[in-house]
Parts: structure tokens; C-alpha cells; sequence
């Protein structure tokens, strides 16, 4: 069965203190991993799709980058309106849905 | 490109009602998912379209829960003889194909009372 985890259930960070978090997959034949960030009470806005090992991209203050059992999103000299719940998705070969992990809840402290 | 759009944002019932929500995807986009979200955790899939066509249900999709994509258009999602176990976020996300990224709509909020 597909697994998503994500570690740390939550961080809290100063401002500008960068920090990486991690996305662990077990899917048979990655086809993608996407990471989403998701405000509360809204639904989860898409920002990166990564598709095989060594690919890496960047947005802004955010870097996601694959191997073939992790995922991380980096985040350098975090602000403030950064501070959100980022979501991690990976999809398998054949008919298998998306599969999410569970979020890191990211706090920004200014 | 308007964006995936849901309605109601809200909806609070009473348990043994029956409610609808609707989804207007991407127009370009064919593919259309529905997906449950609770308190700290991740959005958990229950079935998609492609174009008019249900591809797939999730064995979380008991058979209370019934879903529409008339036209290869919007979608409804129905939730018969709604249980307290149903409060949840209801997402609907729209891809313009297998493999790709999927864009969520802002879900609607169902309330079991």
C-alpha cells in the first residue's frame, strides 16, 4: 500500500532561521510527488511537482528536492507569511490515487 | 483561468439529512477529484472523472455517498442520511490529466449536528 510521511508533525521558526522539512514515500513506480501549502480553512495550493531523483525546484524562499525514498522542501530565511500547514503527495504507477501525508504545521516567529 | 470553484462554502445540517455540494473545475481540465479532509490530516481521496466517466472509488466512499459529473462538466457530490462521522472538509481538485498537478478548489466545511 502507498505511504506518505511527514516529519516534523509542526515546527516553529524565527524568522530568517532556515530549515528543511521531509517528506518519506513508499509508492510502487513514482509518477510524481507534489507539495502543496494549505492556510487554514482554505484548500491546498499547489507549488511544486517533481517527477524522478536529483530533480530539484525552486520558488521564491522554497527548494524542493527528490531522491528515490525522500522528498525535503527547503525553506531559506523564512518570513512570517510563510507560516502555513505544506502538504506532501506522491502518485504511483497504474490506477492508484494521490496519496498525502499527514502536513508539517509551520510557525514563523518574527 | 478562474480557478476550481465549490459550493456552499458552508453547510451545517442535521444528521439523518441529505446534502449536495458542487464543484466547477478548470475549464480545460478533464479530470475531476473529490477528496475528504478532517482536523491533521491529510486530504483523503474518494473517486475522480474523466471527463463524464467515474474512473474510480475509494472503499472510503460508502453507499451513502454518490457522485455526478454530468456533461464532463461540473460535479456534484451527495451525501444521503448524513452521520456525525461525515463532518468534514470536502475538497475538489481538477488536472488537466493523469500524472499531473492537481488544483483544489477552496473545499466546503460540512457541519453534522
Amino acid at each position: 500500500e502507498d505511504q506518505v510521511t511527514q516529519s516534523p508533525e509542526a515546527l516553529r521558526l524565527q524568522e530568517g532561521e532556515s530549515s528543511s522539512l521531509n517528506c518519506s514515500y513508499t509508492v510502487s513506480g513514482l509518477r510524481g510527488l507534489f507539495w502543496y501549502r494549505q492556510d487554514p480553512g482554505k484548500g491546498p495550493e499547489f507549488l511544486f511537482t517533481l517527477y524522478s531523483a536529483g530533480e530539484e525546484k525552486e520558488k521564491e524562499r522554497l527548494k524542493a528536492t527528490l531522491t528515490k525514498k525522500e522528498s525535503f522542501l527547503h525553506i531559506t530565511a523564512p518570513k512570517p507569511e510563510d507560516s502555513a500547514t505544506y502538504l506532501c503527495a506522491a502518485r504511483g504507477s497504474g490506477n492508484t490515487p494521490l496519496v498525502f501525508g499527514k502536513g508539517t504545521r509551520l510557525s514563523v516567529i518574527a | 483561468d478562474t480557478g476550481v470553484s465549490q459550493d456552499p462554502r458552508h453547510k451545517i445540517t442535521k444528521r439523518g439529512q441529505n446534502v449536495t455540494f458542487r464543484c466547477d473545475p478548470i475549464s480545460e481540465h478533464n479530470r475531476l477529484y473529490w477528496y475528504r479532509q478532517t482536523l491533521g490530516q491529510g486530504p483523503e481521496f474518494l473517486t475522480y472523472f474523466q471527463n463524464e466517466a467515474q474512473l474510480e472509488k475509494s472503499r472510503l466512499l460508502s453507499d451513502r455517498f454518490s457522485a455526478e459529473r454530468p456533461k464532463g462538466s461540473f460535479s456534484t457530490l451527495e451525501i444521503q442520511r448524513t452521520e456525525q462521522g461525515d463532518s468534514a472538509m470536502y475538497l475538489c481538485a481538477s488536472s488537466p490529466g493523469d500524472f499531473y498537478e492537481q488544483y483544489f478548489g477552496p473545499g466546503t466545511r460540512l457541519t453534522v449536528t
